[in-house]
């Protein structure tokens, strides 16, 4: 089955800094890569996504690209601010349609 | 439109007691998710539906776990006996396409 890895598992930035999240997955038929934040004590929340056809996707301060040759794709969050800070996961998905594989997680602090 | 509802926000038991959570997913979905959420190991994906039929339960832990999804508008995850073993938070997400909507999820805890 589909395995993707999440790296770093903690981050921590100074804010108005970038922060980059990068996921590898193994099942080259995946075909669409999204991104969740959860929030201390809250739900995780789809913030962006992107599918196989497409190399990079932007939403103001965030942006993921994916490399469909070597199976990678990267969160970047631009301009950090406080409120960023959460756990963020990425997940891969395409064999199994509808069931989505996580990463661990990437615990990102922002300090003021 | 609501979101997807879980319920109870909070449960304690006693070890031995049944426990069962509740979800109601977002109308029109097709999927639907139960994931177990701790800080050992993270998030686990239990089981999942697909237009109400079981799909992949093989990441239900045991017996004592058993999900059902009687229509496309509930669903219910039991233990039973519970154990402080299971104490976590669990979440319900539910999809159309591919990006999941999660619950606020049920705060389990097993004494």
């Amino acid at each position: 089955g589909e395995n993707v890895e999440q790296h770093p598992s903690t981050l921590s930035v100074q804010e108005g800094d970038s922060a980059v999240i990068k996921c590898t997955y193994s099942d080259s038929a995946s075909n669409y890569f999204p991104w969740y934040k959860q929030e201390l004590g809250k739900r995780p929340q789809l913030i962006i996504d992107i599918r196989s056809n497409v190399g990079e996707k932007k939403d103001q301060r965030i942006a993921v690209t994916l490399n469909k040759t070597a199976k990678h794709f990267s969160l970047h969050i631009t301009e950090t601010q406080p409120e960023d800070s959460a756990v963020y996961f990425c997940a891969a998905s395409g064999t199994n349609a509808g069931k989505s594989t996580f990463g661990d997680g990437t615990t990102l602090t922002v300090k003021p | 439109d609501a979101g997807v509802i879980q319920s109870p926000r909070h449960e304690v038991t006693e070890m031995g007691q049944e426990v069962t959570l509740r979800c109601k997913p977002i109308s029109g979905h097709d999927y639907l998710f139960w994931y177990r959420q701790t800080m050992m190991r993270g998030l686990e994906l239990l089981i999942y539906f697909n237009n109400n039929v079981p799909i992949d339960d093989s990441g239900m832990p045991e017996d004592r776990f058993s999900a059902k999804m009687p229509n496309a508008s509930f669903s219910t995850l039991k233990i039973q006996p519970s154990e402080p073993r299971d104490s976590a938070v669990y979440f319900c997400a539910s999809s159309f396409d591919y990006g999941y909507t999660f619950g606020s999820g049920t705060r389990l805890t097993v004494v």
